[in-house]
């Protein structure tokens, strides 16, 4: 079964408004998550790394007023887009990695459309 | 520092030949490399890992990679293409124990009849 999961996996919405996305480690605890976007065609970007109990560490470029990102508890990760507006329009997907493992997971994605 | 280029934006192959879709990296250090599949409008799934174990990894649906380090390359081959393989294919790498990886531009992979 899924071992990350991430909700919703469309969301719809209109611009200006904002929306919150969820990212779950199902099966094992995880300290750090990350999320990345993907424009049509183009491969993932790195957009931030959320840590559990502290601020995030936003990539060059990536505004951090805009996608706020909250890792409340070691099972989740949100990254709320805030104000959306078209050019958000993406793909956005996080990834968990499981340190015990040294694996790593990623979430189904969530596909947001900005109208 | 490291980096993974994937040599082509698009293959296209028949159905039932060979499958071969390039990809080379940099790292500083022994690298933890991946290939990875993405559907249209789908997630990504692991098709296979290499670790530094065995240098000719075996994947699922039939795929396997050759880590070569002379060459710097960890190319996917797949003997017979299946309509159902047309997808993007990301190669991916990473350092040991490092949480950031970096994803190649991907593959465009098209199956013809």
């Amino acid at each position: 079964g899924a071992v990350v999961s991430q909700h919703p996996s469309r969301v719809i919405c209109k611009s200006g408004t904002s929306v919150k996305i969820e990212c779950r480690s199902l099966d094992f605890q995880a300290t750090t998550m990350f999320w990345y976007r993907q424009f049509p065609k183009q491969s993932l970007m790195l957009m931030a790394t959320s840590n559990e109990g502290s601020k995030a560490t936003y990539e060059q470029g990536v505004e951090k007023d805009k996608f706020l990102i909250n890792h409340a508890s070691l099972t989740l990760s949100t990254l709320t887009v805030t104000s959306a507006h078209p050019e958000d329009s993406s793909f956005y997907i996080c990834r968990v990695r499981d340190l015990s493992r040294d694996e790593q997971f990623f979430g189904p994605g969530t596909r947001l459309t900005v109208l | 520092a490291q980096s993974v280029t994937q040599l082509d934006s698009h293959v296209s192959v028949s159905e039932g030949t060979p499958v071969l879709l390039r990809c080379n990296y940099s790292s500083s250090y022994s690298p933890s490399l991946f290939w990875y599949v993405q559907h249209p409008n789908k997630g990504l799934q692991l098709l296979l890992k290499y670790t530094s174990a065995a240098t000719l990894v075996k994947g699922i649906n039939g795929f396997e990679a050759e880590f070569k380090k002379s060459e710097t390359s960890f190319h996917l081959t797949k003997p017979s293409a299946h309509m159902s393989d047309a997808a993007e294919y990301f190669c991916v790498v990473s350092a040991w124990r490092d949480d950031k990886i970096i994803f190649g531009k991907g593959t465009r992979l098209h199956i013809l009849p």
